[in-house]
């Protein structure tokens, strides 16, 4: 079964809305998740670093006060893309690295399409 | 900063044939190598996971080897079927980040 869940799996929404997406990790405490973005044939990109208590560090060129990420426990990240605008609709997917360091592998969810109208 | 890149970008094959799927990177310093599945409109689904030190992984018909001194990773397919059609993304990793491949997008044709 799926050890990293993702929610929603699809929003469609108006120009100018604000959308919550969440990456619950469900077997495993993760400190770290990562959120990526993935638009219409085109690979995956490292958009930020969500770090349970402390700030998210985001790669560059992403907007962090449109991008807000927030990691409120051990289990859960949320990425909020706010005031959303057309050039926003994009995949968007999170993962988690389980406990044991670089050995071991990182769990995606399903992701979610976003697209704002 | 890593960059890798896959070759071909997209691949048709016959039902039945075995095929080979590449990728490069420019920085050999990681961790491990991961070759991952997407279909259409999907989330990710891994294949296979090369630690730095292993030169091959193998679960069922995929065999995928690494070649870390030159940059190098293949994905080799056996047999192809139908249900093999989907987008192949490698992916690098160093420290805790994943730098993705461009993937390619493999057509069985039956």
């Amino acid at each position: 079964g799926a050890v990293v869940s993702q929610h929603p799996s699809r929003v469609i929404c108006k120009s100018g809305t604000s959308v919550k997406i969440e990456c619950r990790s469900l077997d495993f405490q993760a400190t770290t998740m990562f959120w990526y973005r993935q638009f219409p044939k085109q690979s995956l990109m490292l958009m930020a670093t969500s770090n349970e208590g402390s700030k998210a560090t985001y790669e560059q060129g992403v907007e962090k006060d449109k991008f807000l990420i927030n990691h409120a426990s051990l289990t859960l990240s949320t990425l909020t893309v706010t005031s959303a605008h057309p050039e926003d609709s994009s995949f968007y997917i999170c993962s988690a690295p389980p406990p044991g360091g670089a050995l071991t592998i990182q769990y995606f969810g399903a992701g979610t399409r976003l697209s704002v109208l | 900063k890593q960059e890798v890149t896959q070759i071909p970008a997209a691949l048709s094959v016959p039902e039945g044939e075995n095929l080979v799927l590449n990728c490069s990177f420019t920085d050999s310093a990681i961790y491990n190598l991961q070759w991952f599945r997407q279909d259409p409109g999907k989330g990710l689904t891994s294949l296979l996971l090369i630690q730095s030190s292993q030169r091959e992984q193998t679960s069922g018909r995929l065999n995928a080897s690494l070649d870390k001194s030159s940059g190098r990773s293949t994905l080799y397919i056996a047999a192809s079927q139908p249900g093999d059609s989907a987008t192949y993304l490698c992916a690098v990793r160093q420290n805790e980040k994943l730098t993705f491949g461009t993937g390619t997008r493999l057509t069985i044709i039956p």
